[in-house]
């Protein structure tokens, strides 16, 4: 295990129709953590586990996306109905939480998403 | 909220010498950590150098050092020797000792000249 992965690398879909990416971390790292980042701009935090449990979601998490990480391990994000503001990079990172420390993020390539 | 700021979108020098990238931020927090990430084109994000706010010693990792100043809330980056595989877009973030919300700036592109 090299570093953090995301599948698909390009996703071009229309409007309204449902798409799901996936990330599998760093196979020691606990915690997982989704951003999205628009041309021209830095990325912007969106969500993040410890484990399985989704501890914090940023306001951008419109109810028409869902993050999971049934077991801990890779992590979806699904996007229903997506809007051609949906276009973006959608990047996942991971990291080793113990105790009160956090440890450096680690990004993946990214998933660009394209919504015509 | 945190925001972080560069001022910078884009920057360009000379193979071989030194450039400096400005970052600041705004916090009404003591603790928390600063990162220089680099985004090469179509290549993914990698961590340049982390500075942790209750250290006074400014990092350094090879090339890469920071001017960290706490009080002025600035947070510059200093590539020396530049290389052409430095060239990419340069992001400043900032996360809270507290919390995972890592804040990112819009990013500077370097460009490296030969």
């Amino acid at each position: 295990d090299t570093g953090v992965s995301q599948d698909p690398r390009h996703k071009i879909t229309k409007r309204g129709q449902n798409v799901t990416f996936r990330c599998d971390p760093i196979s020691e790292h606990n915690r997982l953590y989704w951003y999205r980042q628009t041309l021209g701009q830095g990325p912007e935090f969106l969500t993040y586990f410890q484990n399985e449990a989704q501890l914090e979601k940023s306001r951008l998490l419109s109810d028409r996306f869902s993050a999971e990480r049934p077991k801990g391990s890779f992590s979806t994000l699904e996007i229903q109905r997506t809007e051609q503001g949906d276009s973006a990079m959608y990047l996942c990172a991971s990291s080793l939480a113990v105790g009160a420390n956090t440890y450096t993020q680690y990004f993946g390539p990214g998933t660009r998403l394209t919504v015509l | 909220a945190q925001t972080v700021t560069q001022s910078q979108p884009e920057m360009s020098v000379q193979e071989a010498e030194t450039v400096t990238l400005s970052c600041t931020y705004d916090t009404s927090e003591s603790d928390y950590y600063l990162f220089w990430y680099k985004q090469p084109p179509s290549r993914q994000m990698i961590l340049v150098i982390r500075q942790e706010a209750y250290k006074q010693q400014n990092a350094t990792e090879n090339r890469f050092s920071v001017n960290f100043q706490k009080a002025a809330k600035s947070f510059s980056l200093k590539i020396s020797d530049s290389q052409l595989g430095d060239a990419a877009m340069y992001f400043c973030a900032y996360r809270s000792a507290d919390n995972n919300d890592m804040r990112f700036g819009a990013g500077t592109r370097l460009t490296v000249k030969p």
